[in-house]
C-alpha cells in the first residue's frame, strides 16, 4: 500500500466547474505540500499546510491530521488549470528529510 | 537566476557510461534536494543535503549514485555505469532553513540511457 493515496487519478470537468482532489496518507506527518506539474514538466509548489486551511487566489487546501486526509479545490475551474496535481508529505519522527509523494491527479478543464 | 536552475536539460548516452547532473539553488537557500520521476513510478526522493553536508542519502538507488555539494550552493549527482532503468526526469529542490519549508524546484534533467 502506497503511504500517501491521490483520488481520482483523472479528472475531466467543464470549465467553471469546482474541482475536488483528494489525499489520504497512512504515516505520521510534519506538513503535507500540494504541488502542480504542467505538461512540460516545471513543477510549482502551491501549498505547504499542517492544520486547517489555506487559500490562494481560487485554490484552496484544507487538512485533517486526525483523519490523514487533505483535500485541494479549485472553485470556478479553467483550462489553464489543467495540469497534474500532486501530494506530497514530509514524514514525522525519523522519517525521509525529502518528500514521499502521490501519483498525482491528472485533471483536464474542457472549454 | 531568480530560480533553481539545471544542467543540461536533456541528456542522452550509451549504457555504461558515466553521467553528471548539475542543480544550481536559489541564493541563500540552505537546503537542497535531489529527485527522480519516472515514468510508471512518480516522485521519488533521492537525497537531501543541509548545506553542504548530506544527512539524508537513504533514496539513492544503488551505490552507482552519489551526489556532492560544496560552498552551499551547486550539487551535482553522478550516476556511475548507467542502466537503462537509470532514465528518468531527475529534478533538483531547494528551500530556507530546515525541512518542513516550502519547496522551489528546477524544470529538471530528463536522462535517456540507450
Amino acid at each position: 500500500k502506497n503511504e500517501v493515496e491521490q483520488s481520482p487519478q483523472n479528472l475531466t470537468a467543464q470549465e467553471g466547474e469546482f474541482i475536488t482532489i483528494n489525499c489520504s496518507y497512512s504515516v505520521g506527518i510534519s506538513a503535507l505540500h500540494w504541488l502542480q506539474q504542467h505538461p512540460g514538466g516545471g513543477i510549482v509548489s502551491l501549498f505547504m499546510l499542517s492544520s486547517g486551511k489555506k487559500k490562494h487566489g481560487r485554490l484552496i487546501a484544507t487538512i485533517n491530521i486526525q483523519e490523514k486526509h487533505s483535500s485541494l479545490h479549485i472553485t470556478a475551474s479553467h483550462p489553464r488549470d489543467s495540469a497534474v496535481y500532486i501530494c506530497a508529505v514530509k514524514m514525522s519522527g525519523g522519517g525521509a528529510d525529502g518528500l514521499t509523494f502521490g501519483k498525482g491527479t491528472h485533471l483536464i478543464i474542457q472549454p | 537566476g531568480a530560480g533553481v536552475s539545471q544542467s543540461p536539460s536533456n541528456k542522452v548516452t550509451e549504457k555504461g557510461k558515466d553521467v553528471e547532473l548539475r542543480c544550481d539553488p536559489i541564493s541563500g537557500h540552505t537546503a537542497l534536494y535531489w529527485y527522480r520521476q519516472s515514468l510508471g513510478q512518480g516522485l521519488e526522493f533521492l537525497i537531501y543535503f543541509q548545506g553542504n553536508s548530506a544527512p539524508d542519502k537513504s533514496g539513492l538507488p544503488s551505490d552507482r549514485f552519489s551526489a556532492e555539494r560544496t560552498g552551499g550552493s551547486v550539487s551535482t549527482l553522478t550516476i556511475q555505469r548507467t542502466q537503462q532503468e537509470d532514465s528518468a526526469v531527475y529534478l533538483c529542490a531547494s528551500s530556507h532553513g530546515e525541512t518542513n519549508q516550502p519547496q522551489h524546484f528546477g524544470d529538471g534533467t530528463r536522462l535517456s540511457i540507450l
